[in-house]
Order: structure tokens, then C-alpha cells, then sequence
């Protein structure tokens, strides 16, 4: 079946813009994950959807970051007045219910010019 | 509050020699423990995990791992590589949010360490 997907796959945008990163889960699967990875390093977690309610996003950096799932399936990923910093690999995971194994997507290549 | 450590950040290993990649863990409650795989432009495969069940966890590829809770580790090892393992490999723990239930707490990665194999 299909795996996680994301798009775009690459973005590249200016210091400044607003960009939205977008992630279609596995179907039926209950549980979404957005993770940062920068290079030469794990990822970082940032957010977890369960269904359409943000369970932790304690790893959200600053209030630039913001994340959404209004109907319990597809997220969104928004990122406010990009800075260089904020350049790395978003990837986006997603798990069925109660089960502990994350699937990945591919990853979006955010780069800041 | 939880971590992982990878020690080594590079390993180079002979076509055929053993594979062993060191991961220590910290947590405060019983974890779970979870090797992923990354190949170059792709997005994280997993390898195996433990999630309190037997302590000698096989997974995909032939490799497997082996939780020791007295020494916090969960060494990955592959008795003999192949060209194709030449790859990324993360070490993660995660610990189930207490308010929802069930496994679906987020992960905790180590820094990665990557494989080289030698023909």
C-alpha cells in the first residue's frame, strides 16, 4: 500500500517568507509526528497529532512554528517568517492506533536563502 | 526526561566482518527502543525494536539487538555485512505520553552512525 508521503519534496524560499510543508499519512493511521533534521544530526521531534488533536508539541522551537490536522488525516506543517536556521530535512511520521512503530516519509528539503 | 546516546559516529567495516553499533539509553521508565535505517535520499526504515518483550530482537536485513537494561544499551549487531548495508543507522527510545495510552509516544533519537563497508 502506499507508504507516508510529503510535498514538496524540496523548497527552497527566502529568509522572511511564509512556507507550508504538507504530509498525507498512511491511511487509517491514527497517529502523526513531524520531526526536524538538520544535517550531521538525528531527528528532533516537533509535534504529535493524535487524530486531530496536537497530544504534544512541546518540540515546536518557537511560535513561528505551527501545525495543523483538521480532519484527523492530512497535516500541514506552517512556518512563519523563515530564518537560515530553520534549514533542514521536515519529516513526517505516522503510526496506527496504539501501536509503537513510526512509519516515515521522504522528507521536504526546506532551504533558507 | 529521556536520551541516546551513539558511540561513534562513523564505522568502517570489511565486506563479511562483523557489524556492532553502540547505542545507550537513559530513561526513567521502562522504554522502548527502536533501530532505523536511512539510506542516502530516503526517508527512515525500520530495522527492529524492543518494546519489553524478549530482549533479543531480530529484525530485517539479518540484524538484530539485544536490550540490556544493566548496562542501558542496545547494541545492533549483523554477524557478517554486505555491500548493501552501507548506510545511516539512528538509534531512538520513546516513552508512551501518559494522558492518550497506549505506544505512541515520540521519538528520541541518538545522532546517527554511519556505515561504511569495504569490499
Amino acid at each position: 500500500g502506499a507508504g507516508v508521503s510529503q510535498t514538496p519534496s524540496n523548497k527552497v524560499t527566502e529568509k522572511g517568507k511564509y512556507v507550508e510543508l504538507r504530509c498525507d499519512p498512511i491511511s487509517g493511521h491514527t497517529a502523526l509526528y513531524w520531526y526536524r533534521q538538520s544535517l550531521g544530526q538525528g531527528p528532533e521531534f516537533l509535534i504529535y497529532f493524535q487524530g486531530t488533536g496536537a497530544a504534544d508539541d512541546s518540540g515546536l522551537p518557537n511560535d513561528r512554528f505551527f501545525a495543523v490536522r483538521p480532519e484527523g488525516s492530512v497535516s500541514t506543517l506552517k512556518i512563519q517568517r523563515t530564518e537560515r536556521g530553520d534549514s533542514a530535512v521536515y519529516l513526517c511520521a505516522s503510526s496506527p492506533q496504539g501501536q509503537s512503530t513510526q512509519y516515515f516519509g521522504p522528507g521536504t528539503r526546506l532551504t533558507v536563502l | 526526561a529521556q536520551s541516546v546516546t551513539q558511540l561513534g559516529s562513523h564505522v568502517s567495516v570489511s565486506e563479511g566482518a562483523l557489524v556492532l553499533l553502540r547505542c545507550n539509553y537513559s530513561s526513567s521508565v521502562p522504554p522502548y527502543l527502536f533501530w532505523y535505517v536511512q539510506y542516502p535520499n530516503q526517508g527512515l526504515q525500520l530495522l527492529l525494536k524492543y518494546t519489553s518483550a524478549a530482549t533479543l530482537v531480530k529484525g530485517i536485513n539479518g540484524f538484530e539487538a539485544e536490550f540490556k537494561k544493566s548496562e542501558t544499551s542496545f547494541h545492533l549487531t549483523k554477524p557478517s555485512a554486505h555491500m548493501s548495508d552501507a548506510a545511516e543507522y539512528f538509534c531512538a527510545v520513546s516513552v508512551p505520553p501518559m494522558n492518550y495510552g497506549g505506544s505512541q509516544g515520540n521519538l528520541i533519537f541518538g545522532k546517527g552512525t554511519k556505515l561504511s563497508v569495504k569490499p
